[in-house]
């Protein structure tokens, strides 16, 4: 079946450091891929909409220039948070559907997360 | 915009008996209503879905129902065993005018007791 690869599982780092996380979907093309941060004992609350070559769509309170997105091919996507502090620390996972039924609901298929830990 | 209500937040029960999930949406708009499992540290896993045309399917000690008129969906887990131990979120997905984005409960954390 479909499968979503997110790296790295695991990151922590000093506060003021950007970090990267990758979401790739490993065998099938996505469009469109979606971001989504998660606290302790929380649901999941998307942050953005990933689009394949052009701009991502933000949810209301999510600043564009703190977290950044790039989809710049049909299997990568990137979120990077720049100028990590403490309250960016959060589990963030990102999902991916397949193009290949662009006109119907289809399952999101989703990352294992990457722990973000900014000390 | 669309909100999912999910209840209950903790479900305990023994080894054997059913398990069941409550969720309600507010968008009459959704079509589309999956269910994932999450285990510690990891992603949510699909375990079943819904879509609106259907009011319910079953796919072997797991079913799901859906009441478009009164907007809630319901997730039973039937001979429950301790590895069903896990956070469960429903979800409701927006039509495409939204890029079906989902919008999930508050989770349920259901401990099967052995």
């Amino acid at each position: 079946g479909a499968v979503v690869s997110q790296h790295p599982s695991w990151v922590i780092c000093k506060s003021g450091t950007s970090v990267k996380i990758e979401c790739r979907s490993l065998d099938f093309q996505a469009t469109t891929m979606f971001w989504y941060r998660q606290f302790p004992k929380q649901s999941l609350m998307l942050m953005a909409t990933s689009n394949e070559g052009s701009k991502a769509t933000y949810e209301q309170g999510v600043e564009k220039d703190k977290f950044l997105i790039n989809h710049a091919s049909l299997t990568l996507s990137t979120l990077t948070v720049t100028s990590a502090h403490p309250e960016d620390s959060s589990f963030y996972i990102c999902s991916a559907r397949d193009p290949a039924r662009l006109n119907s609901n289809q399952p999101q298929h989703f990352g294992d997360g990457t722990r973000l830990s900014i000390l | 915009g669309e909100n999912v209500e999910q209840h209950p937040s903790t479900l305990s029960v023994q080894e054997g008996d059913s398990a069941v999930i409550k969720c309600t949406y507010s968008d009459s708009a959704s079509n589309y209503f999956p269910w994932y499992k999450q285990e510690l540290g990891k992603g949510p896993q699909l375990i079943i879905d819904i879509r609106s045309n259907v009011g319910e399917k079953k796919d072997q000690r797991i079913a799901v129902t859906l009441n478009k008129t009164a907007k809630h969906f319901s997730l039973h887990i039937t001979e429950t065993q301790p590895e069903d131990s896990a956070v469960y979120f429903c979800a409701a997905s927006l039509p495409l005018r939204s890029s079906y984005k989902l919008i999930f409960g508050s989770g349920t954390r259901l401990l099967v007791r052995p």
